[in-house]
């Protein structure tokens, strides 16, 4: 299994630019969420999916749209991207089970610079 | 949702046990904690997860007291290797997931 992919690796943006970064999963998961890390800090959840079709809105959703089409797919759209957004980006997946969900399974991340 | 405090940074030396201590006061009756370790460049791994008392597996142990207030990682003799940032997060759970939150996490730093 290759786990938890992320594309690009590093992208650079202008202000106003929009992009989109991609993230898969082959362990078939039900869980998938964004989440942001910015310098020295933990990680921010920006919107999570808890099953194809289904989404919802993690602690800073602001800037940012998802689309959960498939079970393996997860993208994460910035519509208009602004300086505040320079970060690294980690997808993640989560298998629930007993409504007790169990470990997170990261991505390598990508790293966002908008200038 | 329970929040998290753990200290900034701790230090030790190859071959010591390093003991991380996590606060969650707030910590609901169904939430389960979990560790997490981070590399530079890399994404968070999962290390362990408990629900009360004491878990072990071949990387480290968790201490859970009765009131499950706080968690205790414990790192058995450490190795350079395991110079890392420590996210302790409470409350998977699929009722919660939205207001998952970790902390800014602990930098250990394992010299010779």
């Amino acid at each position: 299994n290759a786990g938890v992919t992320q594309t690009p690796k590093f992208q650079v943006l202008k202000t106003g630019q929009s992009m989109t970064l991609q993230c898969a999963q082959d362990m078939n998961h039900e869980y998938m969420s964004w989440y942001r890390q910015d310098p020295g800090m933990g990680l921010r959840l920006i919107h999570y999916s808890v099953g194809a079709g289904i989404t919802d809105q993690g602690e800073v959703p602001n800037g940012y749209n998802v689309s959960r089409s498939t079970t393996e797919d997860f993208p994460l759209r910035l519509l208009s991207a602004a300086p505040s957004q320079t970060s690294v980006y980690f997808c993640a997946s989560s298998y629930v089970r007993a409504g007790v969900t169990y470990e997170q399974y990261f991505g390598p991340g990508t790293r966002l610079t908008v200038t | 949702l329970a929040k998290t405090t753990q200290p900034i940074s701790m230090d030790s030396y190859e071959g010591q046990e390093v003991n991380i201590t996590c606060s969650h006061n707030n910590i609901a009756t169904n939430d389960y904690i979990t560790w997490y370790q981070q590399f530079p460049s890399q994404g968070p791994r999962f290390i362990i997860q408990g629900y009360k008392t004491k878990v072990t597996n071949e990387v480290a142990s968790l201490f859970i007291p009765a009131d499950r207030k706080s968690s205790t990682l414990s790192l058995p003799r450490v190795s350079l290797s395991d110079t890392a940032v420590y996210y302790c997060l409470v409350g998977e759970r699929a009722d919660s997931w939205g207001k998952l939150q970790f902390g800014a996490g602990t930098q250990v730093v394992v010299t010779p």
